[in-house]
């Protein structure tokens, strides 16, 4: 069975520029997660959905910042205008219903300089 | 607030030997599970061992276990018989049903493996 699919992996960026991450969860899954990591900050969530449905986004750092969720299949995350200090992994995960394990995809390495 | 410690930065350990990574939380709630990952250099997050709180027998995967003590709020994992390949990152993290759907993590903690 296929992960949770992120891309791009890997994304060099100017400052001011868009930047549109994007994921596709496991199949069947209802609950999709966004997480983001640095080494300041370590892993925090983003925002998270349920049912294509946001639920929480107090993590969501500014308005600069938005995600999307238009089907069970596919996620965005998308950055507007980018600044160097939103460098970072971000990650997408994927859950079934409460209790069952949260599977991450392998990360979108963001640098904007 | 809810948070999840690991006091550890870095562990070091010996080939084949055992380390135990510690892992305290703070909740008030009666329904969550607990969890570790493992994070490689390559950055991506792998599911190592999972505990439901309401079970009382500690979880054990391979050479994996976990100590869970409920009242104190400690959530150690022992790595037995360690090898080149369990180097890594390790983070604890928690997942409470009131709080929502969510993972917390604690901060982590490096584990270097000698040859």
């Amino acid at each position: 069975d296929a992960g949770v699919i992120q891309s791009p992996r890997h994304e060099v960026t100017e400052m001011g520029q868009e930047v549109t991450l994007r994921c596709k969860p496991i199949s069947g899954h209802n609950s999709l997660f966004w997480y983001r990591q640095t080494m300041m900050r370590g892993l925090e969530l983003l925002i998270y959905f349920n049912n294509n449905v946001p639920i929480d986004d107090s993590g969501m750092p500014e308005d600069r910042f938005s995600a999307k969720m238009p089907n069970a299949s596919f996620s965005t995350l998308k950055i507007q205008p980018s600044e160097p200090r939103d460098s970072a992994v971000y990650f997408c995960a994927s859950s079934g219903s409460w209790g069952n394990t949260i599977y991450f995809g392998e990360g979108s390495w963001l640098t904007v300089v | 607030a809810q948070t999840v410690t690991q006091s550890q930065p870095e562990m070091s350990v010996q080939e084949a030997e055992t380390v135990t990574l510690s892992c305290t939380y703070d909740t008030s709630e009666s329904d969550y599970y607990l969890f570790w990952y493992k994070q490689p250099p390559s950055r991506q997050m792998i599911l190592v061992i999972r505990q439901e709180a309401y079970k009382q027998q500690n979880a054990t995967e391979n050479r994996f276990s976990v100590n869970f003590q409920k009242a104190a709020k400690s959530f150690s994992l022992k790595i037995s018989d360690s090898q080149l390949g369990d180097a890594a990152m390790y983070f604890c993290a928690y997942r409470i049903k009131a709080a929502g759907n969510k993972l917390t993590f604690g901060g982590g903690t490096r584990v270097l493996v000698k040859p």
